[in-house]
């Protein structure tokens, strides 16, 4: 059953701990993706990663960091120094760096007290 | 600056009609058009998608048509059904600069869908 796995569905951590997502594919994808939602706001991308230890900012990677030690994976890290962290995280990901289709995960919802 | 701009963000069909969504672009370097559906609590999933060499492109019940001279395109659901109410988001992507360039794909901020019955 191939496709793109997140873990957990739901996460809440205390303000100020560092939290990570998990984001797990076995499409054999080169390119992973993090979005994060928030309602009226769409999707607006945190980081991404071309190929197996390389990976750029996106539009709002401030607080924020990944890694991409894996072809299969791509961890999200939400730091302590991200100012408003409660939202809903995407992980995608793509054939390879010059194709379109994005293939999306579940999903983790993560609400910080 | 919001380069794909969305409309509404809501709207209300009774079944069988036809709901039509609106985005305008305002970079012409995009070439890469898709729609995405989302249902509450799960992850968007690619419906179609539509390059500028056509106009027009249909799937089933599901049609994107395209006007490139006023960056505009739209998303129409023929025949709307209840199991169609979500969210839909459209979304514009363009190839990126030489040594780096990948697909990101820029989104709208969504319309929430809902065909009563």
């Amino acid at each position: 059953d191939g496709g793109i796995t997140q873990s957990p569905k739901y996460l809440f951590r205390k303000e100020g701990q560092n939290v990570t997502l998990s984001c797990e594919q076995n499409l054999n994808h080169d390119a992973m993706y993090w979005y994060r939602q928030d309602p009226g706001q769409g999707l607006r991308l945190i980081y991404y990663s071309q190929i197996v230890n390389d990976f750029q900012k996106g539009d709002i990677a401030e607080g924020y960091s990944v890694s991409r030690e894996k072809k299969e994976s791509f961890p999200l890290t939400v730091t302590s120094a991200q100012k408003n962290p409660t939202a809903f995280y995407l992980c995608a990901s793509s054939r390879d760096r010059r194709t379109d289709t994005q293939y999306f995960g579940p999903g983790t919802r993560l609400t910080v007290l | 600056q919001q380069q794909v701009k969305q409309s509404p963000q809501s709207l209300i069909v009774q079944k069988g009609g036809i709901s039509i969504i609106n985005c305008a672009y305002e970079n012409t370097a995009f070439d890469y058009f898709p729609w995405y559906q989302q249902f509450p609590g799960k992850g968007p999933a690619l419906l179609i998608a539509i390059r500028p060499d056509v106009s027009e492109k249909k799937e089933g019940r599901f049609t994107i048509s395209f006007n490139k001279s006023a960056k505009q395109f739209s998303l129409h659901i023929m025949d709307s059904q209840p199991g169609d109410s979500a969210t839909y988001f459209c979304a514009a992507s363009m190839e990126g600069n030489s040594g780096g360039s990948n697909y990101k794909l820029t989104f709208g901020k969504g319309t929430l869908l809902t065909v009563n019955p």
